[in-house]
């Protein structure tokens, strides 16, 4: 099973400024590698596919990158309506695992 | 607009059965994988079951083989999950996710989720 290890498990930062979430696998996952926003209440989003990817309708501050063993989201100016946990999945190999989340909170 | 609903969830007692359902609408149904993922109060998400879009290959948690049983009714545009001999540790909150057309793409679509609480 490839597991994925999130950091920092939690992020304070203020509206405006850049975060950046880690997300490192077991093994290589190639650029199978996708993250998903949770808002407390709601049901997951998927922003960002095949490592670099964004889905449908998501804003353009939201970027993914790397490959292997080593991916970063990131978001390039925080806005209030970001704060949520976010998580990382890949998709190589089963079982399909997450990562453990990093919850972003806005100051 | 593209739709997942779930139900079926409620209270079980440990060693009980339930069946949860997940109704599609807005997409062709059987061109789509669909899988479960759980998350128990407080905690991460967990993959449980996918099922490819021909119901003809599914895959499982190790956790749950052997008592979780993924299916579909493509006619019915219908995902079901039937989870039998459940513990404490199956208590959750169960979303139904739409992958692409391969099963082991990315989850594009979630439903809202029904809970499932395993206690005497």
């Amino acid at each position: 099973e490839i597991v994925l290890t999130q950091s920092p498990a939690t992020l304070s930062l203020s509206p405006g400024e850049r975060a950046t979430l880690s997300c490192r696998a077991s093994q290589s996952v190639s650029s199978y590698l996708s993250w998903y926003q949770q808002k407390p209440g709601q049901a997951p989003r998927l922003l960002i596919y095949d490592a670099s990817n964004r889905a449908t309708g998501i804003p353009a501050r939201f970027s993914g990158s790397g490959s292997g063993t080593d991916f970063t989201l990131t978001i390039s100016s925080l806005e209030p309506e970001d704060s949520a946990v976010y998580y990382c999945q890949q998709r190589i190999n089963w079982p399909l695992t997450f990562g453990g989340g990093t919850k972003v909170e806005i100051k | 607009e593209v739709q997942l609903l779930e139900s079926g969830g409620g209270l079980v007692q440990p060693g009980g059965s339930l069946r949860l359902s997940c109704a599609a609408s807005a997409f062709t149904f059987s061109n789509y994988a669909m899988s479960w993922v759980r998350q128990a109060p407080g905690k991460g998400l967990e993959w449980v079951s996918t099922i490819s879009g021909s119901g003809g290959s599914t895959y499982s948690a190790d956790s749950v083989k052997g008592r979780f049983t993924i299916s579909r009714d493509n006619s019915k545009n219908t995902l079901y999950l039937q989870i039998n001999s459940l513990r404490a540790e199956d208590t959750a909150i169960y979303y139904c996710a739409k992958s692409g057309g391969a099963p082991y793409d990315p989850f594009d679509i979630w439903g809202q989720g029904t809970t499932v609480t395993v206690s005497s």
